[in-house]
This record gives structure tokens, sequence and C-alpha cells, in this order.
């Protein structure tokens, strides 16, 4: 069975930094590219960040550009959201998705991220 | 950037046909993905390449695409269809969604 799970979300000020992780299971990871999409409080699916399957394909969203960067150890069955210069707007559920053929096939359950005072 | 629009809001009968579109420009050249997220849980991939449906997806949902507009179609609404509905293309390294359309069973 397909598993991702997502860690690391919490409360942290404006300006601060987060680090999210997602562990893999059910699947051969490292034959997989990889999607982050967020949703804010109410609102629908953003895309946040893709990386290929051996790491060396990387692509942002505007929103994000210049401020988080994505990762994986392959090693380790883990994906990683490394987020930086941390706006209000960044507030949302985080989620690891699995790409296949363009399209998120499997979802975690999502990682809350707070940023406020 | 490349955008794409749902209308907000679909109503259904039980047993009826929902019709969920999606907009964009020359969308018919690009293939549209489908996502279904029940209230509270995550996002679940209902349809693929515009008309490929995952094998855990029912068969009442189809899917099509042509000139600017993608169309999810769920026949024999159930109530458990109840969601939100969001499409996906992609552009130039680019996933992009639709906002989403709330589908309701009434």
């Amino acid at each position: 069975e397909v598993q991702l799970v997502e860690s690391g979300g919490g409360l942290v000020q404006p300006g601060g930094s987060l680090r999210l992780s997602c562990t893999a299971s059910g699947f051969n990871f490292n034959n997989y590219e990889m999607n982050w999409v967020r949703q804010a409080p109410g609102k629908g699916l953003e895309w946040v960040a893709y990386i290929s399957s051996g790491g060396t394909s990387i692509y942002y969203a505007d929103s994000v550009k210049g401020r988080f960067t994505i990762s994986r150890d392959n090693a380790k069955n883990s994906l990683y959201l490394q987020m930086n210069s941390l706006r209000a707007e960044d507030t949302a559920v985080y989620y690891c998705a699995r790409v296949l053929l363009r399209a998120c096939d499997y979802w975690g359950q999502g990682t809350l991220i707070t940023v406020s005072s | 950037s490349y955008d794409l629009t749902q209308p907000p809001s679909v109503s259904v009968s039980p047993g009826q046909t929902a019709s969920i579109t999606c907009s964009g420009d020359k969308l018919g050249d690009k293939y549209v993905w489908w996502y279904q997220q029940r209230s509270g849980q995550s996002p679940v991939l209902v349809m693929s390449q515009n008309n490929k449906r995952p094998s855990r997806i029912p068969e009442r949902f189809s899917g099509s695409n042509s000139g600017n507009t993608a169309t999810l179609t769920i026949t024999e609404t159930q109530a458990m269809d109840e969601a939100d509905y969001y499409c996906q293309a992609w552009d130039t390294n680019n996933y992009v969604f639709g906002p989403g359309t709330k589908v309701t069973v009434l």
C-alpha cells in the first residue's frame, strides 16, 4: 500500500523557517517524481514545488521561488521542503504527492503550517 | 502564467448526472487531470490524462477535453460524490490547478 506521511508542521513567526518531511512507503520511492502542494484554509489547491526522481530537475511556483527548497534522500525514502522567510500567506496544509505522468496519483494526509506572530 | 477556470458550485440530485467544467486557453491541446476532495480529507485522483480513470475509481466517472474546455462527468451521482473537484493541467514546468468546484448532492 502506498503511504506518504508528512511531518514538521507547526506555528512559526513571520520571517521564520521550517523544514517539512515526507516519508514514503509501499513503492519504490527512487523511481518516482514528487510534488509539494498546499491548501490555505478554506481555499483551493496550489502547487508549490516539484522534484524529479533523481533530484536533478527541480521547479517552483513563483510564489515560493527563492524562499523554499525542495530536496529528497532516496536512501531514506524521504522528501523535504525547506521553507525560509515565511509569510502569513504561506499558512496552509502542505501535502506531499507522488507524481505519475504529471498527475499527483497519491497524496499524504498533509501537515499544517501556521505563520503568525 | 496559465489559468484555469471552474464554476464555483454544481448541484445535482441523486441518480442524476453532474458535469463539471474546466476552461483554459487551448486547453484541448493539453492533458487534464481531475481530483476529488471530500470534506476534511486529502485529494484523490479521479481522472487522468483527460479520460483515463484510475482502477479504484467507479465507472460512473468519465472525462473529456476539447477546444478550451475539459469536462468531468459523474453519472448516477451518489451522496458519496459530494466533494470539491479540482482540474489540473501542466504548463511549462508548472502544475496548474483550477479554483475548484463544490458538488452538492441534493
